[in-house]
């Protein structure tokens, strides 16, 4: 499948604050953008997901945004805590298939 | 539920050497995928199946094999173990398939170390 570029590959932010990641695709099949979190040691496991008929989604403190059009989707966390350190990656759902992207560490310093 | 389970955790192997990595979900289903996470990537699918008796390559197939008897299992093969293989391996169910995708639920991962 096509890859997915992820941005930035470490991300540093003092508890609190907003962490932004981003994602870029190019294969317009692409229809499910799922973010995965995946702490030390263990399986990615899924935070939110978005479709493609959707613009935007939150839960709680995450929210995710899908631009088709210019085709990148970006993961927006407020209030940053420092349980949220981990590593994350987004991904993209085209024919049943799932393609990551090469995953954004993330640390929350209290 | 135990959810997606892989045995065993870590293993070292020799050149040339074969194994057998277990995947087992009790979720009842229908969708198994095996992906492989190397240092600082992404995880990359090696194969995938979408029900008993039905498996297709992914992205990186080459040098294992799968098999689906059962809807809970879903063991990744490898023959003959090459360093490239050195990798973390990670099982995943999901309850669909197709354009309308629910969520897959990992295993907590096997790491392979071939010297």
């Amino acid at each position: 499948g096509e890859n997915v570029e992820q941005h930035p590959s470490t991300l540093s932010v003092q508890e609190g604050d907003s962490a932004v990641i981003k994602c870029t695709y190019s294969d317009s099949a692409s229809n499910y953008f799922p973010w995965y979190k995946q702490e030390l040691g263990k399986g990615p496991q899924l935070i939110i997901d978005i479709r493609s008929n959707v613009g935007e989604k939150k839960d709680q403190r995450i929210a995710v945004t899908l631009n088709k059009t210019a085709k990148h989707f970006s993961l927006h966390i407020t209030e940053t805590q420092p349980e949220d350190s981990a590593v994350y990656f987004c991904a993209r759902g085209s024919y049943g298939k799932l393609t990551f992207g090469q995953g954004t560490i993330l640390t929350v310093h209290p | 539920n135990a959810g997606v389970t892989q045995t065993p955790k870590f293993r070292i192997l020799k050149i040339g050497q074969s194994m057998t990595l277990q995947c087992t979900q009790d979720m009842n289903h229908n969708y198994m995928y095996w992906y492989r996470q190397d240092p600082g990537m992404g995880l990359k699918l090696i194969y995938y199946s979408v029900g008993a008796g039905i498996t297709d390559k992914g992205e990186v197939p080459n040098g294992y094999n799968v098999s689906r008897s059962t809807t809970e299992d879903f063991p990744l093969r490898l023959e003959l173990a090459a360093p490239s293989q050195t990798s973390v391996y990670f099982c995943a169910s999901s309850p669909s398939y197709g354009r309308d995708y629910n969520e897959q639920f990992f295993g907590p991962g096997t790491r392979l170390t071939v010297l």
